[in-house]
């Protein structure tokens, strides 16, 4: 969905070194996530908010952080890099009060490799 | 969100059959129910949805069924194409609350030539 886009779209880095992952949308959502996707599995939740004062830990949270500069920018940051955090990360909206629900619009994906 | 660390199951259909992509949910509060597509190397797309208050929705080509009674969600795609290749999730939610989406574990579909 061209509304959500992500930055940078593919990534190496080393053991160690911090990264960030950029997204950013246009829908006016409220509602933005990080999800993180390995090979042949599903969506995991890493954060997730629903405001600009709103940060909430998903379900594998440890080894992450995140910010939320604008309600139009959620950033996923990676302090110290290890090789099992490498994985296609996706951002996603949302907007519960929209026509269909609470049903999330997902970025092109992040794909992230860690040597 | 659920733990989804399992591999995904795999459905291979004959092009031009019709596909059936099955899905338990967890939640009994669960009113509001999503169907999503991934094609490979892309984020997933929404599909369909359909509220608690139905039990069958159509789409263009696809049905989604909801069988409240023992948690399960089918989503129905008529006369299969290639371009239907995908893995598919179902998630579910509940409208106008702060709980999050419960993402099923999704289901690669294969389509034969």
């Amino acid at each position: 969905d061209a509304d959500v886009t992500q930055t940078p779209r593919n990534r190496i880095t080393k053991t160690g070194k911090r990264i960030m992952l950029e997204c950013s949308q246009t829908k006016g959502h409220d509602r933005m996530y990080w999800y993180r996707q390995d090979p042949g599995l599903g969506l995991q939740l890493i954060y997730y908010s629903f405001d600009v004062k709103d940060i909430n830990k998903g379900e594998i949270s440890d080894g992450y952080s995140v910010s939320r500069q604008a309600q139009a920018k959620f950033s996923l940051s990676l302090e110290s890099a290890i090789p099992n955090q490498t994985a296609l990360y996706f951002c996603a909206t949302s907007d519960p009060g929209g026509p269909t629900g609470d049903t999330q619009y997902f970025g092109p994906g992040t794909r992230l490799t860690v040597l | 969100g659920e733990s989804v660390g399992l591999h995904l199951p795999t459905l291979s259909v004959q092009e031009g059959d019709n596909s059936i992509i099955n899905c338990a949910y967890s939640n009994s509060a669960s009113d509001y129910f999503i169907w999503y597509k991934q094609e490979s190397g892309k984020g997933p797309q929404f599909i369909i949805d359909i509220r608690s208050n139905m039990d069958k929705r159509q789409g263009q080509r696809v049905t989604v069924l909801l069988n409240k009674t023992v948690k399960h969600l089918s989503l129905q795609i008529a006369a299969t194409q290639p371009g239907d290749s995908a893995v598919y999730f179902c998630a579910e939610n509940i409208m106008d609350s702060n709980y999050q989406l419960i993402w099923g574990a999704g289901t690669k579909l294969i389509i034969k030539p």
